[in-house]
């Protein structure tokens, strides 16, 4: 069974601060993608990066970047300079790809940052 | 940019009277999905839909629930006879497919509430 583990409930930095959300999976496929949602106040979930299970290449999407490592099952995501406008819930998911089609996802319990200005 | 749309955004029920939630994916899109997030919870998976059929559903998904793709274009969502628990967000998303893109796009979600 998959399982997603978002420890930090929530999280305050002040603006400009770095801050890191920690995601740590679990799953018995060798073949899986990797998600992070952000779900502002607004309330719609939108899309933010995917990886897949064979590819542990950091990525870097200006002052969003992710940490896949697979020897520790985690995949973090560090927000750099931090906005008041990064304050959200962050989701952590994962979907399982038997056969090379991904499933549907599972979603960590989800971190409320806060940044405050 | 092509997006997910839901309609209504908020509807609010008595308890034990049928609902029904629309959604129309993205248009080139394959497989779709309903979500649902009650306040405060994470996000939790109640069925997959491809080829015109259910692929995957979880065990919250029982008999009160359906899912249906009565033209190209709608996905809908039916509670039969809606119980105070079923209030909660209810997300719909959809998938390009293999090789296309794994990714799946969310709505903005149908907040419901029953009374």
């Amino acid at each position: 069974a998959q399982k997603v583990t978002q420890a930090q409930t929530e999280i305050s930095v002040v603006e400009k601060e770095d801050v890191t959300l920690d995601c740590v999976y679990e799953t018995r496929d060798t073949t899986y993608y990797l998600f992070w949602y952000k779900q502002p106040p607004s309330g719609e979930l939108v899309f933010l990066i995917r990886r897949n299970s064979f590819d542990e290449q950091n990525e870097i999407s200006g002052r969003y970047s992710w940490n896949f490592q697979k020897s520790t099952s985690s995949f973090n995501f560090t927000i750099t300079a931090s906005q008041v406008v990064d304050s959200a819930v962050y989701f952590c998911a994962l979907s399982e790809a038997p056969r090379g089609s991904a499933r549907q996802l599972t979603f960590g319990s989800g971190t409320q940052l806060t940044v405050l200005p | 940019e092509p997006e997910v749309t839901q309609t209504p955004s908020h509807q609010v029920t008595q308890m034990g009277q049928e609902v029904i939630l629309r959604c129309v994916p993205i248009s080139n899109h394959l497989y779709f999905y309903w979500y649902r997030q009650i306040l405060g919870q994470k996000v939790e998976f109640l069925v997959s839909f491809y080829n015109n059929e259910i692929s995957e559903k979880s065990e919250i998904f029982d008999d009160q629930f359906s899912v249906e793709r009565p033209d190209g274009s709608n996905f809908t969502l039916k509670i039969r006879s809606t119980k105070l628990e079923d209030s909660a967000m209810y997300f719909c998303a959809s998938r390009g497919g293999q090789g296309i893109t794994y990714e799946q796009y969310f709505g903005p979600g149908t907040r419901l509430t029953v009374t």
